[in-house]
């Protein structure tokens, strides 16, 4: 069956450090996603991308954050200089539909992310 | 602001048992979802709720939305330790982006 796949699997870096989180949606699809899960607290929207460019983005996502599909299969989030709030689970998800239409999200495993 | 608030936000129930999570929204939404998430795994898709007085049963769990009422319910039938999880539900912000508004999760810990 076909899943969303993330990497790294956890990653712990120092503040201040770039981070970039990888994620490949299952093929298909074309609606592409972020968000975030701090421990213990409910899931964030971060960002939706489509077409090459960035659908929507919540509050959380300020000039730190950046998103790019690179290759065509690859969809990356990268924060620039990591704070210790970023300390979460991030989770990348893919729909085939989005937009106006009716888009079931499915999401990968996350990329657990620390912030020393 | 926009609040999805569900409730309980922890539930203890024994095996066999019934047992119904709300779900609460102050948004005008014709799509409701509901995901499971068992600890430090992924967000897995339960139901997808599109109108009012949608309906939809898998097993021992059934979701129901009045957009309405805005609200969202997930009844459990005869609960099994299986089911032990935390279920969230989540709306739609129908801002064009599938920006999903999370609940607060409500953790179900069903005893054998």
């Amino acid at each position: 069956e076909p899943e969303v796949t993330q990497t790294p699997s956890h990653q712990v870096t120092q503040m201040g450090q770039e981070v970039i989180l990888r994620c490949v949606p299952i093929s298909n699809h074309l609606y592409f996603y972020w968000y975030r899960q701090i421990l213990g607290q409910k899931v964030e929207f971060l960002v939706s991308f489509y077409n090459n460019e960035i659908s929507e983005k919540s509050e959380i996502f300020d000039d730190q954050f950046s998103v790019e599909r690179p290759d065509g299969s690859n969809f990356t989030l990268k924060i620039r200089s990591t704070k210790l709030e970023d300390s979460a689970m991030y989770f990348c998800a893919s729909s085939v539909l989005g937009g106006a239409a009716v888009g079931e999200l499915f999401f990968g495993e996350g990329s657990r992310l620390t912030v020393l | 602001e926009l609040k999805v608030e569900q409730n309980p936000l922890f539930l203890s129930m024994q095996e066999g048992k019934n047992y119904t999570i709300y779900c609460n929204y102050s948004t005008t939404s014709d799509r409701l979802y509901w995901y499971r998430q068992d600890p430090g795994k992924s967000l897995e898709s339960l139901f997808v709720l599109l109108s009012n007085g949608a309906v939809k049963q898998e097993g021992r769990l059934m979701a129901s939305l009045d957009t309405k009422a805005r609200l969202s319910t997930l009844h459990i039938t005869a609960a099994v330790h299986d089911l032990s999880a935390t279920y969230f539900c989540a709306v739609d912000m129908r801002t064009g982006a599938n920006n999903l508004f999370f609940g607060t999760g409500t953790r179900l810990t069903v005893i054998p």
